[in-house]
């Protein structure tokens, strides 16, 4: 099976621009994640989609914002760029069933952002 | 409140060596899952080792060892006779029954001089 996609792969934005990044899960994998990599604050959790629907959102502000489609790829967006913006994306992707148990999470390469 | 810590946050070890890399949780659910990681430095994080609450066992693949203790909280992973390939960030992670946000601890990176 073809692992997790990220497109692109690299992004440069300034300030004020708006970035959509892109997700393949794993297929048949039905959940996808996101997270935000910076060497300041690691690796945090930005939101969790299954069929479609927003299950678990981090704690970030509304600039973030993603959606899953029917065929279970999905798109993140972060619209007016910070500079504090700039971090390594990444997508992971699980077989979680809708009972919501623990499942591994198996990630792609990343999208590097970076905002001037 | 969920929370992982590793504490060592660069390790560097000549090849051969043991390394133990140690992670300790918190959380107040009896169901929990908690994972290693692996970073290399092309970015892409590698499922190593996923391990559920209620399985103490310790585990072992190849060069790879974890030994697991809910009783001081800590799932650590020990690398045997490392090699250079070895080098990267580690992560552990915990994951609660009914949730897919994995909390991560900040890392500990490896590396495994020849």
């Amino acid at each position: 099976k073809a692992g997790v996609t990220q497109t692109p792969r690299y992004l440069i934005k300034t300030r004020g621009q708006q970035v959509t990044l892109s997700c393949s899960p794993i297929s048949g994998h039905r959940s996808v994640s996101w997270y935000q990599q910076t060497p300041g604050q690691g690796l945090q959790f930005l939101f969790e989609y299954f069929s479609e629907t927003q299950r678990n959102k981090g704690n970030f502000p509304g600039r973030f914002s993603g959606r899953q489609f029917s065929n279970s790829r999905s798109e993140m967006n972060v619209s007016t760029l910070e500079l504090g913006d700039s971090a390594l994306y990444l997508c992971a992707s699980s077989s979680l069933g809708a009972s919501g148990l623990g499942d591994t999470q198996y990630f792609g390469p990343g999208t590097r952002l970076t905002v001037l | 409140a969920q929370k992982v810590t590793q504490a060592q946050t660069e390790i560097s070890v000549v090849e051969k060596e043991d390394v133990t890399l140690d992670c300790v949780y918190e959380t107040r659910d009896t169901t929990y899952y908690l994972f290693w990681y692996k970073q290399p430095p092309s970015g892409e994080l590698v499922f190593l080792i996923r391990r559920n609450s209620f399985d103490e066992q310790n585990e072992i693949s190849g060069r790879y060892s974890w030994n697991f203790q809910k009783s001081t909280s800590s799932f650590n992973f020990t690398i045997t006779a490392s090699q250079v390939v070895d080098s990267a960030v580690y992560f552990c992670a915990l994951s609660e029954s009914y949730g897919q946000n994995f909390v991560f601890g900040p890392g500990t990176r490896l590396s495994v001089l020849p």
